[in-house]
Formats: structure tokens, sequence, C-alpha cells
């Protein structure tokens, strides 16, 4: 079975730029979550999908936005990009939930100049 | 609030030590889950062990035992005869159904095998 990916792996874009990332969950899986990961703040939760909809979601403001696909395949979106949104973005997908063993993608590392 | 506290920020030992991480959670739920992911020098997080608030037994699996006691709220993952390909971050964490199951991570334990 294929794992989770996630595309790009890589990107540097410039302040006030937006960026998209996708996520391709593990066959079967119908749960997509998003976080950040910093050196500073460690893991945080940006948001949930279940079947298209968003299930939960964490304290990011509104330039931070997701989507799910019918596929279970999820794209993350980040408006106007500001230097502290520079991370490693990882998507991770599971059975339906946080209540199940979630699988991780690589990441893909964010860079804001 | 839910809360996942692991007080150990690094942890240093020489390869074939035994090495004990410390996780300690907070829920008022009774319906919770517990995790453990790993996550090496690579970057990507690996799912280690899942367990539910109604199944106190510990767990065995090789080298890896993990410790579930409800009455100190505390999950701790023992590594046995450390390896040098131990050397990790390693990350706690909660979902409850209070909270919809949304994660909560602790702020992790970094490894350290030294050979």
């Amino acid at each position: 079975k294929a794992g989770v990916t996630q595309t790009p792996r890589y990107l540097i874009k410039t302040r006030g730029q937006q960026v998209t990332l996708s996520c391709s969950p593990i066959s079967g899986h119908r749960s997509v979550s998003w976080y950040q990961q910093t050196p500073g703040q460690g893991l945080q939760f940006l948001f949930e999908y279940f079947s298209e909809t968003q299930r939960n979601k964490g304290n990011f403001p509104g330039r931070f936005s997701g989507r799910q696909f019918s596929n279970s395949r999820s794209e993350m979106n980040v408006s106007t990009l500001e230097l502290g949104d520079s991370a490693l973005y990882l998507c991770a997908s599971s059975l339906s939930g946080g209540q199940y063993e979630q699988y991780f993608g690589p990441g893909t590392r964010l860079t804001v100049t | 609030a839910q809360k996942v506290t692991q007080a150990q920020t690094e942890i240093s030992v020489v390869e074939k030590e035994d090495v004990t991480l410390d996780c300690v959670y907070e829920t008022r739920d009774t319906t919770y889950y517990l995790f453990w992911y790993k996550q090496p020098p690579s970057g990507e997080l690996v799912f280690l062990i899942r367990r539910n608030s109604f199944d106190e037994q510990n767990e065995i699996s090789g080298r890896y035992s993990w410790n579930f006691q409800k009455s100190t709220s505390s999950f701790n993952f023992t590594i046995t005869a450390s390896q040098v390909v131990d050397s990790a971050v390693y990350f706690c964490a909660l979902s409850e159904a209070e909270s919809n199951y949304q994660l909560i991570w602790g702020a992790g334990t970094k490894l350290i095998i030294k050979p």
C-alpha cells in the first residue's frame, strides 16, 4: 500500500505570495489532517478534513485554509505569506479521525523570504 | 482542557543503556486515546503505538515497551538496550472524544544514543 505523499517537498516563496500544498492519503483513509512544525512551536494542528468537510480547526488565522476532494486528496492554501509561515507542513491520514493512528507524509518544507 | 507534557527536552545515553521517556497527560474525558510517534532525523513521523483509555495493559514490542497508568495520568515509553538507530525525537499525543478527537501533542523529547 502506498504511503502518504505530499507535493511539493520544498518550496521557497516571497512574503505576500500565496502557496498551495497537496496531500494524497493512504488508499481507504478518509481523514486528512494538516500540521505545522517549527522549532519554536513544535507540532501545531491546522485542520482536519473528513469526507470533504472540515471537522476540526486549530488556532490559525484565516490565511490558512484547506479543502478535501471526493477522492480524499487534500490541499492546504496559505495566502499573503509571512516570514513566520516558514515551517515544515505535515499531512497525516487516518481511517476516520484522531482516535486512530495517523500516518504522516514526508512534509513540505516552506521557506518564506 | 487537555494537555500533554513531555518534561524531558533532551536525553542522551550510551548505546545499550535502557531509557525511559516520560509522558503525562491531562483530560477530563473518560474516552481518550494516547499515542507515541517517532521522528527520526529524516523528518517523517512514524506511528509507534496507540492506547485507548479503557485498556491499561502494558505493551511490549521488541525492545520497546509502554507503561500506561491512569492513576498517575502517565503513558511512559521505555527502550531497552538502546541502539544508535533509536536516535530521534519522540512525541506523545492525546485525543479525546470531547474535542472531536483532535490530537494534542507534547513538545517532544529528543533522544540521542551515543555509540
